[in-house]
């Protein structure tokens, strides 16, 4: 069954301080996994999507990373407006389904 | 460019009662997917479209539950009768060619069920 397990649950972090938040799975051929961010009272907003073992990603102060089993979304010197919810998500095997994980809440104080 | 537009934002309704969630997915998009958001179980899947044909419903949780997707930029997602447990944020996502292209999603609709 594919299942996805996203650590921490929430972290906090002062603003400049840098850490990584963590995707694991397990899917039938990976056909692609997804980072997304969800601010409170509004849809998760698609940051990336990473096919391949190796595969990397930038947006700004956010980097994604993937392997055969995890995936990592690094943040370097994070500002307050970072603070939100991360959520990663796989889509495997021969349908168009998205499993999510259950997210890492960071907030990042000033 | 519009992204995904849901109504209404919130619903407020006593149990028993009809709920109709509306959804309008990007233009050009072929795959149109309903979720539901709880704090306990997190981001589930209920059912998706392609080219408005319902491709998977397995996760509808009940018969209470229906959607339909009559045409390309149109669906909606009906609860009857809804019950408290059924109260959650809805979200519709739309999304283009196959399962290697991400979902935009709306902002979601608020229901809490008296």
């Amino acid at each position: 069954e594919d299942q996805v397990t996203q650590s921490p649950e929430a972290l906090r972090l002062q603003e400049g301080e840098s850490s990584s938040l963590n995707c694991s799975y397990t899917v039938s051929g990976l056909r692609g996994l997804f980072w997304y961010r969800q601010d409170p009272g509004k849809g998760p907003e698609f940051l990336f999507t990473l096919y391949s073992a190796g595969e990397e990603k930038e947006k700004e102060r956010l980097k994604a990373t993937l392997t055969k089993k995890e995936s990592f979304l690094h943040i370097t010197a994070p500002k307050p407006e970072d603070s939100a919810t991360y959520l990663c998500a796989v889509c495997g095997g021969a349908t168009n389904k998205l499993i999510f994980g259950t997210g890492t809440l960071l907030a990042v104080q000033p | 460019d519009a992204g995904v537009i849901q109504s209404p934002r919130h619903e407020v309704t006593e149990m028993g009662q009809e709920v109709t969630l509306r959804c309008k997915p990007i233009s050009g998009h072929d795959y149109l997917f309903w979720y539901r958001q709880t704090m306990m179980r997190g981001l589930e899947l209920l059912i998706y479209f392609n080219n408005n044909v319902p491709i998977d419903d397995s996760g509808m949780p009940e018969d209470r539950f229906s959607a339909k997707m009559p045409n390309a930029s149109f669906s909606t997602l009906k609860i009857q009768p809804s019950e408290p447990r059924d109260s959650a944020v809805y979200f519709c996502a739309s999304s283009s060619g196959t399962g290697g292209q991400p979902q935009h999603f709306g902002d979601g609709t608020r229901l809490s069920i008296l």
